[in-house]
């Protein structure tokens, strides 16, 4: 079974540019999650996705995230602008049980 | 507000002793737990969960406690291998399918 599929693996942009991520999730899981994992912290949920529905995105900073799911199945997430204390591994994760699978992440610099 | 913590930023220990990692939450309303491993480089993987219903789950060589009362789980590793050495995350979450909410993580390191 494959995994879950994040790209880019490491970004490093200057500060007010704009950056997009990508996931794709195990094929059939409903849900999906983004988590931003700060330098010696543990994943913060950013927002939840059930099928191409939100469930949850009260942690989303909204003026400058946005997420997307398309069809159901990818989804984007997008940061515009940057700011340097975006500087986080965004992990993507799928479910299709309370067990959640996560992909590599995305290791982000911010300049 | 941290509602799961780990306390132990580290632990290092022998190999084929025992490892104990801590958990503690805050929110009573919590009911479902799992262990995430993580390596550098790579997203966390799932390891053992246990629900409020039960107080221990066992999984080969790993084993998870839960002590509601307290608010507290462990996460037993036995015997400790050297493999065995990465960050592990505690998370929690209410009612299966919400947000889970995750612990700041231990680095285990096992030493040969």
């Amino acid at each position: 079974e494959a995994g879950v599929a994040q790209s880019p693996r490491y970004k490093i942009i200057e500060k007010r540019q704009s950056v997009a991520f990508w996931c794709n999730p195990i094929s059939g899981h409903a849900t999906l999650y983004w988590y931003q994992q700060i330098l010696g912290q543990g994943p913060k949920l950013l927002i939840q996705f059930q099928n191409n529905g939100v469930v949850d995105d009260s942690q989303l900073p909204k003026d400058r995230f946005s997420a997307e799911r398309l069809k159901g199945v990818d989804s984007t997430l997008k940061i515009q602008p940057a700011k340097l204390e975006d500087s986080a591994v965004y992990l993507c994760a799928s479910s299709s049980s309370p067990r959640q699978y996560f992909g590599p992440g995305t290791r982000l610099t911010v300049t | 507000d941290q509602q799961v913590k780990q306390n132990s930023p580290s632990l290092s220990v022998q190999e084929g002793r025992i490892s104990i990692l801590n958990c503690d939450y805050t929110n009573s309303m919590f009911d479902y737990f799992l262990w995430y491993k993580k390596y550098p480089a790579e997203g966390p993987t799932f390891l053992i969960s246990i629900s409020s219903i039960k107080d221990k789950n066992e999984d080969g060589r790993f084993t998870v406690f839960l002590n509601k009362s307290a608010k507290h789980l462990s996460l037993h590793i036995v015997p400790s291998q050297p493999g065995d050495s990465a960050v592990y995350f505690c998370a929690a979450s209410a009612n299966t399918g919400n947000q889970f909410y995750f612990g700041t993580g231990t680095s285990l390191t096992v030493i040969p």
